[in-house]
Order: C-alpha cells, then structure tokens, then sequence
C-alpha cells in the first residue's frame, strides 16, 4: 500500500495567517492527490483534487501544489470557518489511503 | 447537490452481521463509481471498498477483504456494504461517497454509526 504522512500533525494560527501543511507519499504518485477539509461532528468536504484544481465552490483563498512524492495544501488568509482537519488522499493506487490528518486549531 | 443518505448502523456483537445501506439521488447513480470510507472514534479516515457503476467491478482494503462485501441496486439507487464476523475494531461512522473515476470523493453521506460490542 501506498503509505501518505502528512505534516505537522496539529497546527495552531490566527486568523488572517497563512498557512501550509505538507502530505508526502512513500512513493511517486504523479498528481493523485486529493485534499479534504473535515469539521467535528460532519462528513469531509472535498477540497482540492489532482493536486492542483480546485473543487466547484471551494473559496480561492485555498491551493494545492506538488506532484512525484511532496504536496502542499496552502490556505492564503485563514478565516474562522477554515478550522477543522485536513486530509490528503492518494488516488495512484486503486487502493485508496488517506493521510492521518492535520487538525488546524485557533491560536 | 447531489444527495447521500446513509442507514442502518447500530449496536452489533462481535462475530455479527449488519448490513449498512446509502441512498442516493440528484445525480446518475448507476453510471457512478461509489465508495465506503470508515472513521474510527477519534481516528483518521480509511477507505474499505469500491464498485463500478454497473457493479460488475470491486475493490476492498485488506482490513475487510473476505468479511465485508459492497454491492448496489441501481433500480433503488442504494448502495450497501455487508458485514460479516464483525470485530470491536469495526466500529466506526461509516461514510458513502460518490467516488469520480477512482481519482476523488466528489460527495459524501453524513454517516452511520456502527459499535461492535457485547
């Protein structure tokens, strides 16, 4: 199985802040990478998809970047709904694995 | 928007049987690959199984290959995951989600709790 560790494991920062969290697969996964946005008590929320493209209706202040190995989720100006868990997912392997997740907490 | 609606989660025992089930609507169901992604209480997500839009093609993580079984009716647009010999590390919300050409999760249900437990 393809093994995706993302970092750092939780995260503190203020709103306004910009901020990155990193995912790195244990092998070359060309651009299948996948990110969701999770928030207590509810389902995950696709975010961006092919490392790059944003998905219909996600605000732009959202990016993904990265291909092979290592990729970014980046969030330009953090706003108060953005506080939640994020996971990256690969997609390379038709045996799907996700990240374990980065919890992005109010500083 | 495209609408999923899980059911059937509860309380089971070890070695048990349940059968959870998602109803779709607001998109093509049966041209659309589906998936069941799990979340342990206070874990991470974990994907278990996929099938094909005509349900001819699936796939299954090892953690449940031979005791779950996904399948769909695609005259009720309802997707189902069986599960067999239930285990107390089975429990878990269990998610569907609209899977776009085995590449991303487009659209998720809001989930059933499944607890295995005596």
């Amino acid at each position: 199985d393809i093994q995706m560790t993302q970092s750092p494991s939780s995260l503190s920062a203020s709103v306004g802040d910009r901020v990155t969290i990193t995912c790195r697969a244990s092998q070359s996964i060309s651009n299948y990478l996948n990110w969701y946005q999770q928030k207590p008590g509810k389902a995950p929320k696709l975010l961006i998809y092919g490392a790059t493209s944003l998905q219909s209706g996600v605000p732009s202040r959202f990016s993904g970047s990265g291909s092979g190995t290592d990729f970014t989720l980046t969030i330009s100006s953090l706003q108060p709904e953005d506080f939640a868990t994020y996971y990256c997912q690969q997609s390379y392997s038709t045996l799907i694995t996700f990240g374990q997740g980065t919890r992005l907490e109010i500083k | 928007e495209v609408q999923l609606v899980e059911s059937g989660g509860g309380l089971v025992q070890p070695g048990g049987s349940l059968r959870v089930s998602c109803a779709a609507s607001r998109f093509t169901f049966s041209t659309s690959a589906m998936s069941w992604v799990r979340q342990a209480p206070g874990k991470g997500l974990e994907w278990l199984s996929r099938i094909s839009g005509s349900g001819d093609n699936t796939q299954y993580a090892d953690s449940v290959k031979g005791r779950f079984t996904i399948s769909r009716d695609n005259s009720k647009n309802t997707l189902y995951l069986q599960m067999n010999s239930l285990r107390a590390e089975d429990t878990a919300v269990y998610y569907c989600a609209r899977d776009i050409s085995s590449w991303y999760l487009s659209s998720w249900g809001q989930g059933t709790l499944v607890t295995v437990s005596a």
